[in-house]
């Protein structure tokens, strides 16, 4: 059974102060993992989508890697606008079911 | 290009009634997805539609959860009769798998169900 822990839980940074949350996982054959961003009362928004370990992608303030055990999602000079809970999610070959598995989530909050 | 749309947003409803939820994922986006969050607890897989059939019901918690698709589009999501632990938000998503990779799921805004 595919596993996602997430760390820390929750995170407060101040403004442009650089840091970086953790994903770590257990799936049997990774097809891909998944970063969203969900803020309060809405759904889950697609970030990025990482294959293979050694990959990295960029967006603006946010650099995703990836290993074979563990995904970190780096944030640079953050801004209030970031505050959010950012989810991973994993999608595997022998993971035995057709969706993502989640993470419990990061909640960020990014003080001015 | 509109999202995928979940309504209603919120639904309150007493222990033993029945409830509908709909999802209206992207336009020609095949896979379709039902995901529940239940309080403290991390966003879990329901059910996977492809077109309008189910491949993938692993996930449902028990029988008194009906999903449908019929035609391929909008999907419901029935509970009949509903009990206190059905409470939480329910999240829908949508796909186009294409060559066989994995393909993002794009999340719409939930529906959040409380049972009283």
């Amino acid at each position: 059974e595919d596993q996602v822990t997430q760390s820390p839980e929750a995170l407060r940074l101040q403004e442009g102060e650089s840091s970086s949350l953790n994903c770590s996982y257990t799936v049997s054959g990774l097809r891909g993992l998944f970063w969203y961003r969900q803020d309060p009362g809405k759904g889950p928004e697609f970030l990025f989508t990482l294959y293979s370990a050694g990959e990295e992608k960029e967006k603006e303030r946010l650099k995703a890697t990836l290993t074979k055990k563990e995904s970190f999602l780096h944030i640079t000079a953050p801004k209030p606008e970031d505050s959010a809970t950012y989810l991973c999610a994993v999608f595997s070959w022998g993971g035995g079911a057709d969706g993502l598995t989640f993470g419990k989530g990061t909640h960020l909050i990014i003080q001015p | 290009e509109a999202g995928v749309t979940q309504f209603p947003s919120h639904s309150v409803i007493e222990k033993g009634q029945t409830v509908t939820l709909r999802c209206d994922p992207i336009s020609g986006h095949d896979n379709l997805y039902w995901y529940r969050r239940v309080m403290g607890k991390e966003i879990k897989f329901l059910l996977h539609f492809v077109k309008e059939s189910k491949q993938d019901e692993s996930g449902m918690p028990n029988n008194r959860f009906l999903a449908e698709r019929t035609g391929g589009t909008y999907s419901t999501l029935k509970v009949q009769p509903a009990e206190l632990e059905d409470s939480g938000v329910y999240f829908c998503a949508s796909s186009q798998e294409w060559q066989g990779v994995t393909d993002t799921q794009y999340f719409g805004p939930g529906t959040r169900l409380t049972v009283l």
